[in-house]
This record gives structure tokens, C-alpha cells and sequence, in this order.
């Protein structure tokens, strides 16, 4: 299993320009999120899909776009890139597994390896 | 609401020494811990997790975390680092959302570097 791939790894844009982050997972989960690292700032939930052909917003989906495209793909799409943009995006599927102590439910993220965007 | 906060943003030291990485939590729903290590320019890979059950977490890596309820902390601790433990550490709280979703909040993370 590769687990989450992400592409491209690095990315240069210009003010405006727009560009799609492509995120796959192989592990037959159900949800899929968008994050964005920032120094200092931890990681921030841009966007997520909790089924195929649902998406919602998280923290900072503000310059942002998403698609589900089918259970394995979910991508990101900046319409018109700005410098605020500039950031380390990741990828993460899970699935909720039940069975765990006291009946709860077991959560568990899986990330990608990051696409690293500079807007300049 | 969730938070969390971790205090320190860099932890040096020595190969073999103990090291103890603090995270302190609030949330006003029923608490699901994690903590998460990054290697430089690679992904987050799960250390370890608190869902219920007994308040002392073990991990990979020879790490383990402590839930204190009272204290709402869950702080991380090796008995004995080695070079490779270089990395970032975040700690996060989970809620779940719709359907099988669940939303991680993290910490700003603690860098560990750790020297000869």
C-alpha cells in the first residue's frame, strides 16, 4: 500500500496564477481532509469530505476549492494563488473503526508527504 | 471548543537523556488525544493515541503519553532519546464530525533536537 500520495511535491506560482494539489489514498477510507502547515501555527483543516460527494469547510477555506472526485481522490484548487497562500499543504484520509475499549470509536488520520507551495 | 497548547517550541537534548514534551488540552466533548511526529520533510506519522482505558499510552518509538483528566494534560515522554528522535512533535485533540470524519485540532508543536 502506498497509503496517501500527493503531487506535485514542490510548486512555484505567481500572484494569480491558479493551480490544482492532487491527493490519493489507497486504503479504502471514507474521509479525506486538506491541511496547510504554517510555521509556528501548526496544522490548520482547510477542507474535508467525509463521504464521496461531500465536501465542508474547515478552519480557513477562504481562497480555496475542493473535489471529491471519487472515493480514492480528493484534490485542492487554488483559483488565484496569493503570497498568504505560501505554505506546506497535506493530505489525510481516515476511517472511523469501531470495537475499541469501552465500545468508542477509534479515529485515526493518515497524512501525505506534503506538497510545498510558494506564491510570489 | 478545542485547543490545545503546547508550551514549548524547542526541547534540546542530550542522546540517552529522558525527555518529557507537554501538551495541555481543553475540549467540551468527550476527549480523544494524539500525537503526531513529523521528520523533516515528511509527513505527520501517528506516535500514539488515547481513546479511553487506562491513562498511560503506549507508542512507537519507545514513547509513551500520560492522560491526567484533572489536569487536562497529555504530555509525551521517552526514557532515553536517540539522535533520530530529531523531529517535530504535535500534539492534537479530536472531534468527531458528520459520518466517519473526524476533525484533528493541533498544537503549534514542539521541535526535539537532540545532540551528542
Amino acid at each position: 500500500n502506498a497509503g496517501v500520495t500527493q503531487t506535485p511535491k514542490f510548486q512555484v506560482l505567481k500572484t494569480g496564477q491558479s493551480m490544482t494539489l492532487q491527493c490519493a489514498q489507497d486504503m479504502n477510507h471514507n474521509s479525506m481532509y486538506w491541511y496547510r502547515q504554517d510555521p509556528g501555527m501548526g496544522l490548520r483543516l482547510i477542507y474535508y469530505s467525509a463521504s464521496e460527494g461531500t465536501t465542508d469547510k474547515g478552519e480557513v477555506p477562504n481562497g480555496y476549492n475542493v473535489s471529491r472526485l471519487n472515493k480514492r481522490e480528493f484534490s485542492l484548487r487554488l483559483e488565484s494563488a496569493a503570497p498568504s497562500q505560501t505554505s506546506v499543504y497535506f493530505c489525510a484520509s481516515s476511517e472511523r473503526f469501531r470495537g475499541g475499549a469501552a465500545g468508542r470509536s477509534s479515529y485515526e488520520q493518515y497524512f501525505g508527504p506534503g506538497t510545498r507551495l510558494t506564491v510570489t | 471548543a478545542q485547543s490545545v497548547t503546547q508550551l514549548d517550541s524547542q526541547v534540546p537534548v542530550f542522546e540517552e537523556a529522558p525527555v518529557e514534551l507537554r501538551c495541555n488540552y481543553s475540549s467540551s466533548v468527550s476527549v480523544y488525544l494524539f500525537w503526531y511526529v513529523q521528520y523533516p520533510n515528511q509527513g505527520l506519522q501517528l506516535l500514539l493515541k488515547y481513546l479511553s482505558g487506562s491513562t498511560l499510552v503506549k507508542g512507537i518509538n519507545g514513547f509513551e503519553a500520560e492522560f491526567n483528566k484533572s489536569q487536562t494534560s497529555f504530555h509525551l515522554r521517552k526514557p532515553s532519546v536517540h539522535i533520530s528522535d530529531t523531529a517535530e512533535y504535535f500534539c492534537a485533540v479530536m472531534a468527531p464530525l458528520t459520518g466517519t470524519a473526524s476533525k484533528l485540532t493541533f498544537g503549534t508543536g514542539t521541535r526535539l533536537q537532540v545532540t551528542l
